[in-house]
């Protein structure tokens, strides 16, 4: 089946530790997305991808970082300098095509900080 | 600042009502506009979508109203099962730019009781 897989479901850090979110997709995308969901704050755009070995920043990166080494998948580092990182987390792919506007999403990672 | 007002942020309705969601913008260089749908611990799924040029678009038991003039978009889902309880995220997206542009709205937790 095609879609978006990304793993941990839910993951617990300390203060102070980075923590990875993997994000993976085979529906031959070549956009990806990581948006963040807080209650009543809807989803917000941390980074974003548009072909291999280039990303961008959204409107709240800060504290986070990613690469996209290959085409497949867009990994998410959660870092210490992140003030408030307990959120639910969701990663998307699109074509990248000013016509296309569907959003694929993956089923998110929950990542609480203790 | 909020691009993309959304409301209510919750809403009960008994099986068979109507449930109305209301959107409003003032970014007139908005010129797509998603609805996703999400059900708890999952990723959204977009769920319909309208272009200005129309004012309503059917599918199914959902309808988007459109009134450019007012700035506002509407969610209306007929016949409303307790299936359709989620949470839903109005969105929009300027003009000749892809997903990075696109803005949510805070989103609507929808309740049908049976």
């Amino acid at each position: 089946d095609g879609g978006i897989t990304q793993s941990p479901k839910y993951l617990f850090r300390k203060e102070g530790q980075n923590v990875t979110l993997s994000c993976e997709q085979n529906l031959n995308h070549d956009a990806m997305y990581w948006y963040r969901q807080d209650p009543g704050q809807g989803l917000r755009l941390i980074y974003y991808s548009q072909i291999v070995n280039d990303f961008q920043k959204g409107d709240i990166a800060e504290g986070y970082s990613v690469s996209r080494e290959k085409k497949e998948s867009f990994p998410l580092t959660v870092t210490s300098a992140q003030k408030n990182p307990t959120a639910f987390y969701l990663c998307a792919s699109s074509l990248w095509d000013r016509d296309a506007g569907e959003l694929f999403f993956g089923e998110g990672s929950r990542l609480t900080v203790l | 600042q909020q691009q993309v007002k959304q409301s209510p942020q919750s809403l009960i309705v008994q099986k068979g009502g109507i449930p109305i969601i209301n959107c409003a913008y003032e970014n007139t260089a908005f010129d797509y506009f998603p609805w996703y749908q999400q059900f708890p611990g999952k990723g959204p799924a977009l769920l319909i979508a309208i272009r200005p040029d129309v004012s309503e678009k059917k599918e199914g038991r959902f309808t988007i109203s459109f009134n450019k003039s007012a700035k506002q978009f509407s969610l209306h889902i007929m016949d409303s099962q307790p299936g359709d309880s989620a949470t839903y995220f109005c969105a929009a997206r300027e003009a000749n730019f892809g997903n990075e542009k696109l803005t949510f709205g805070t989103g609507t937790r929808l309740t049908i009781i049976p």
